[in-house]
């Protein structure tokens, strides 16, 4: 079993939608969560930072179950823009553990 | 102020070649950590670099290799090249090793093609 598992995607939604991935870790240890945002053929970009009490900005809404051992990114009113790959990082001692991404593509 | 800067962009070489990948870390960072993303993958960890020492290492073979320099720019080198070895190579800095728990900001990457 990999240490970080998505959502296979891709997800395809219309404008305004809202959706959610999800993504479960295996590793315990794993103290700090994160959700990227990677364009095409782009770095990936730290979109947020994952806590239990939740995080909120703007339209996009993360939470993590560390009883579950899971993270979850909400989208609200989705955007055309929103376009690209989600990837979930969990990690601890200064190294990142990546999912291997969910593509969301949205259309107008 | 300059975020992690890498060089080259893209690089082609042929297989059994040897590539060295640079990066410069952002102002204030002593910290520089390698990633591999292969096409449909997400990023798998190589090394870590601090104090010009590796400090972490994920599960990839000795013919991955590093430096980090004094003024904490690092370089990664890659022996034997094979065509599995074709990915995108980002470099993330931070201030000190355990600084990940914040989030890396990562380099534009080098986009590496073996032949």
């Amino acid at each position: 079993r990999k240490e970080v598992e998505q959502d296979p995607g891709p997800f395809n939604v219309p404008e305004g939608a809202t959706v959610a991935f999800n993504c479960t870790y295996s590793n315990s240890a794993s103290q700090s969560f994160f959700w990227y945002r990677q364009d095409c053929r782009k770095e990936p970009k730290l979109l947020m930072s994952v806590y239990s009490s939740g995080n909120e900005d703007g339209r996009f809404t993360a939470q993590l179950n560390r009883a579950s051992q899971y993270i979850s990114l909400l989208i609200r009113d989705s955007k055309l823009s929103d376009s690209a790959t989600y990837l979930c990082a969990g990690g601890s001692q200064g190294n990142l553990i990546f999912g291997k991404g969910t593509k969301l593509s949205v259309k107008p | 102020d300059a975020g992690v800067t890498q060089s080259p962009t893209h690089l082609i070489k042929t297989r059994g070649q040897q590539v060295t990948l640079r990066c410069s870390p952002k102002s204030g960072h002593d910290t520089v950590s390698w990633y591999q993303q292969a096409l449909g993958q997400g990023p798998q960890f190589i090394f870590q670099y601090y104090e010009e020492e590796e400090r972490q290492r994920g599960n990839f073979p000795d013919r991955f290799s590093g430096h980090q320099f004094p003024n904490y720019s690092s370089e990664l080198n890659v022996n034997a090249l094979l065509l599995g070895d074709s990915a995108l190579y980002l470099c993330a800095s931070s201030s000190g090793p355990g600084q990940g728990a914040h989030g890396y900001t990562f380099g534009s990457g080098t986009r590496l093609t073996v032949v």
